[in-house]
C-alpha cells in the first residue's frame, strides 16, 4: 500500500542542469525526510523537516535544497548537478522523529 | 558518530530454513534498532524494531535479538519463504531519533524454493 509518492521515477540530465524531485505523503505525518542511496545501496540522510524545523545534514552540498509547501509535501531541488549526484533519492515520512519511517519508491537520477 | 556494520552482504537459504542477519554498532548511546526491507525497484519497508529496554522481540516469523554488552543485534527469519527475498537493512539510532538513524550497508537475502 503506497502512501508516499515520488515523481519522477527516473530522470536523466546533464552536468550543470537544475532538477527538482517531488514527494507527497498521504499518511497525515508531520515529519518528512530525504535520503540518498548510492550505487552500493548505502543510505545517508540528507534533510529532515517538520512543521517546526528543518535539519540539514552538514555533509550535504549547498546545491541541494529542500522545499516544502505544507506538511504533506517535501520536494528536493538540485541547483547544478554533478556526476556524483547520480543515485536513488528516497523520500520518507513519520509521526515525529521517533516513529517508523514510511518510504517512497525513490527517484533514480542519472547525471551524464 | 555512530557506525553500523552489517556482517553479511549476501545470504542464501533454502525455503523453510532460518536466516540470520547480524549487525554491530559502536555508540553505547544508541537505543533504537529498526530493520527495513527493500525489494527490487522499491523503497524501504519497515519489518521490525527493538528498543534498548528489551533484549528480544518477536513478530510472527521475525525475531530480533539485542545484546547491549556486545553492541550487537540480529534479525532471525524463521520458516523462510521466497517472498522474504530482498535486501535487509539494520539501523541504529542515538536517542531513538530518526534523524540520528545510521543504516548498515544491507544484506541481500535470497530464498530458493
Amino acid at each position: 500500500e503506497t502512501a508516499v509518492f515520488q515523481t519522477p521515477n527516473y530522470h536523466v540530465t546533464q552536468v550543470g542542469n537544475e532538477v527538482s524531485f517531488n514527494c507527497k505523503q498521504t499518511l497525515g505525518h508531520d515529519t518528512m525526510y530525504w535520503y540518498k542511496q548510492d550505487s552500493k545501496k548505502l543510505l545517508k540522510i540528507m534533510f529532515s523537516y517538520n512543521n517546526k524545523q528543518l535539519i540539514v545534514n552538514e555533509t550535504v552540498p549547498r546545491r541541494f535544497s529542500p522545499q516544502s509547501s505544507d506538511k504533506a509535501h517535501l520536494n528536493l531541488r538540485i541547483k547544478s548537478v554533478e556526476p556524483e549526484d547520480s543515485a536513488v533519492y528516497l523520500c520518507a515520512s513519520s509521526w515525529g522523529y521517533e516513529n517508523t519511517l514510511y518510504f517512497g519508491a525513490g527517484t533514480r537520477l542519472s547525471v551524464l | 558518530g555512530e557506525k553500523v556494520e552489517q556482517h553479511e552482504s549476501t545470504l542464501s537459504v533454502r525455503e523453510g530454513d532460518s536466516a540470520v542477519i547480524n549487525c554491530t554498532y559502536t555508540d553505547t548511546a544508541s537505543s533504537y534498532f529498526p530493520w527495513y526491507k527493500q525489494e527490487a525497484g522499491k523503497g524501504l519497508h519497515f519489518v521490525i524494531d527493538i528498543r534498548s529496554n528489551v533484549d528480544r522481540k518477536q513478530s510472527q516469523r521475525l525475531i530480533v535479538l539485542l545484546d547491549k554488552k556486545a553492541k550487537r543485534f540480529s534479525l532471525h527469519i524463521t520458516a523462510t519463504q521466497p517472498e522474504d527475498s530482498a535486501i535487509y537493512f539494520c539501523a541504529a539510532s542515538i536517542g531513538g531519533s530518526n534523524y540520528k538513524l545510521t543504516f548498515g550497508k544491507g544484506t541481500l537475502l535470497t530464498v530458493t524454493p
